[in-house]
């Protein structure tokens, strides 16, 4: 159980495209969606907060026009990066809880932006 | 959330235990302590959490001190595929924020 999707695995595309990241909560349903992302030898680093209907919550630092989440069911989550630059390439994870605080993550997005 | 602090790298035989320590002393009484392990690039996974008593799992067991400042992951009997970073993070709420990880390497 608590199986957590993401599509695309990974994703290159050219400086000032954008580009559109799934996430899904597979066998539960997701009050709350968690987006994160994490350079090379570090760690995750939180970047915003989504519940189901609402607007996301964005951490300090976090250009909300530039990551445009999306929260519009209780299995699906979408994370736009919009005028993709290269200092956007990174490792982009989300995750999912349901009624309880324990965090499934999935299994992650590689984006590479040339 | 309270902040934790983590060795950066350790060392286990294949087959032994890997007793992994975390250091939260500014913990609230509210907030619990969440175990995850991420092999790399793959998401985190999670292990275990607690908030005042021992708890085990079919994964690991989590030792929490009694004045909840320290707590200690044990894996009972390390394998190769053991071989990852694990966070250790205290939490209040819903939101997680890692810390740097213990990298973990199981030695055959």
């Amino acid at each position: 159980g608590a199986v957590v999707s993401q599509h695309p695995s990974w994703v290159i595309c050219k400086s000032g495209t954008s580009v559109k990241i799934e996430c899904r909560s597979l066998d539960f349903q997701a009050t709350t969606m968690f987006w994160y992302r994490q350079f090379p030898k570090q760690s995750l680093m939180l970047m915003a907060t989504s519940n189901e209907g609402s607007k996301a919550t964005y951490e300090q630092g976090v250009e909300k026009d530039k990551f445009l989440i999306n929260h519009a069911s209780l299995t699906l989550s979408t994370l736009t990066v919009t005028s993709a630059h290269p200092e956007d390439s990174s490792f982009y994870i989300c995750s999912a809880a349901g009624t309880g605080e324990t965090q499934y993550f999935g299994p992650g997005t590689r984006l590479l932006v040339l | 959330d309270a902040k934790t602090t983590q060795p950066p790298s350790m060392d286990c035989a294949e087959g032994r235990a890997a007793n992994l320590p975390c250091n939260h002393s500014t913990i609230s009484g509210n907030e619990y302590v969440y175990w995850y392990r991420q092999i790399h690039s793959q998401g985190p996974q999670y292990i275990i959490h607690g908030l005042k008593n021992n708890e085990t799992n079919e994964m690991a067991s989590l030792i929490i001190t009694e004045d909840r400042k320290s707590s200690t992951l044990i894996l009972p009997h390390a394998t190769l595929r053991d071989t990852a970073v694990y966070y250790c993070i205290a939490v209040t709420g819903n939101q997680f924020y890692f810390g740097t990880g213990t990298s973990l390497t199981v030695i055959p």
